[in-house]
């Protein structure tokens, strides 16, 4: 089975804050997803990632940087957290075949304070 | 235009009766795929169906069975026999494309929230 992780499933920062969210993925996926997901909003792409320090943007990166160093790892860093930024973080891993299908971890809850 | 539109915000079912939850899509790709995912309250988000442009037959994963017509472009989801731990958000979800890189990122439908009543 694939196992996508996320260090945490609730998160309170303050304003101004540095906040670090991790996923860690155990299926060897070439592909990994940072969404975030507000009521009525559905999910939105802040970026992605198709390969080892490679990153795309997706709908929404402002305020929103990446980290990919290994393969298994993706990293969202919250550069100045603001309030606005209060939502759930969703991260998933692909392959590349046979249907690309992405595989989500947990969530974080964050709370910007 | 919204490339993935799902129509019913909240449907409700009787425990055992089957439902349908309604996606349509918009695409000018010839290649792409469409996906159904369910989020329980716990949020985590747990893929349930897939179907590819090209399959010719509509998929089943046991109870889920999506209703293809590509004409159309609609993908619904059929949920047979209902029970209670199908309370649930789902979600509809295309990639398109098939040439690697951003073809892999998928775009989501805003949802319907499924409620199962014994």
């Amino acid at each position: 089975d694939v196992k996508v992780t996320q260090s945490s499933r609730y998160l309170v920062k303050r304003t101004g804050e540095k906040v670090f969210l991790e996923c860690v993925q155990d299926m060897d996926h070439e592909n990994m997803f940072w969404y975030r997901q507000d009521p009525g909003l559905g999910l939105r792409l802040i970026y992605f990632s198709y390969d080892v320090k490679m990153k795309e943007k997706g709908d929404i990166p402002e305020g929103y940087s990446v980290s990919r160093e290994k393969k298994e790892r993706f990293s969202l860093i919250l550069e100045s957290a603001s309030t606005n930024q209060t939502s759930m973080y969703l991260c998933a891993s692909s392959s590349t075949r046979p249907h690309a299908t992405q595989y989500f971890g947990p969530g974080t809850r964050l709370l910007v304070l | 235009a919204q490339k993935i539109t799902q129509t019913q915000p909240g449907m409700f079912v009787q425990e055992k009766e089957a439902v349908t939850l309604d996606c349509t899509y918009d695409t000018s790709d010839q290649s792409y795929g469409l996906f159904w995912y369910k989020q329980p309250s716990s949020g985590e988000m747990i893929f349930l169906i897939y179907q590819g442009s090209y399959d010719e037959q509509n998929a089943t994963e046991g109870r889920y069975s999506l209703n293809f017509q590509k004409a159309r472009k609609s993908a619904n989801l059929v949920i047979s026999a209902s029970q209670l731990g199908d309370s649930a958000m789902y979600f509809c979800a295309m990639r398109e494309g098939w040439s690697g890189g951003s073809n892999y990122k998928l775009t989501f439908g805003k949802g319907t929230l499924l409620t199962v009543n014994p």
